[in-house]
């Protein structure tokens, strides 16, 4: 049984690009949520797919954006990136939108 | 507005004692509870959850108790190991719509030798 995973494991962009992060779901689990962790805060909840149906959005602006595909792995978008973006992005899947959620690494991007 | 606190960012507890971490919410729709150690470089790992039906849930060192009236709960870790070392956030959500959970700020948990 595969664990969560993420891609790239790091990144570094400059203000105003765009930029797409990548998760595969544990195997078996049809829900992904995806999570922004600033430096000292704990995970704050962007949104979350079930059966690649966005099922509840965090208070974040439009411009980060997801998809949830066929097989379960998920894709968070940013578009027009600010300085303030720059975090850990951590993904966690769950079977059924259930409580236990199994995290992976995270990506850390920062934006210069 | 921080519906979900961890007063306290660090602790530190001698090798066998007993830790505590404490977490406080305000939000009274809040009706399930989780708590999730996190080392560096890693993603949370889930420990332990409760729901507010209960007010004690114990999963060998580990046990959570939610108090509803004073919108509290705390883990305790009973012997803390020094393998216990980690970040340590509380998490809340309210089940009825999305699962969307809210954390803490964590508590940096150092067991020492």
């Amino acid at each position: 049984e595969t664990g969560v995973t993420q891609s790239p494991t790091h990144l570094i962009k400059t203000r105003g690009q765009q930029v797409t992060l990548r998760c595969s779901s544990q195997s078996g689990h049809n829900t992904v949520s995806w999570y922004q962790q600033a430096l000292g805060q704990g995970p704050q909840f962007i949104f979350q797919y079930y059966r690649e149906e966005e099922n509840g959005r965090g208070n974040f602006p439009p411009r980060f954006s997801g998809l949830q595909f066929p097989n379960y792995s998920s894709e968070l978008n940013v578009n027009a990136l600010e300085l303030d973006d720059s975090a850990l992005y951590l993904c966690a899947s769950s079977l059924d939108r259930g409580h236990e959620q199994f995290f992976g690494p995270g990506t850390r991007l920062t934006v210069l | 507005d921080q519906q979900v606190k961890q007063n306290s960012p660090s602790l530190s507890v001698q090798e066998g004692r007993i830790s505590i971490l404490n977490c406080d919410y305000t939000n009274s729709m809040f009706d399930y509870f989780l708590w999730y150690k996190k080392y560096p470089a890693e993603g949370p790992t889930f420990l332990i959850s409760i729901s507010s039906i209960k007010d004690k849930n114990e999963d060998g060192r580990f046990t959570v108790f939610l108090n509803k009236s004073a919108k509290h709960l705390s883990l305790h870790i009973v012997p803390s190991q020094p393998g216990d070392s980690a970040v340590y956030f509380c998490a809340a959500s309210a089940t009825s719509g999305t699962y969307k959970y809210i954390f803490g700020t964590g508590t940096r948990l150092k067991v020492l030798a």
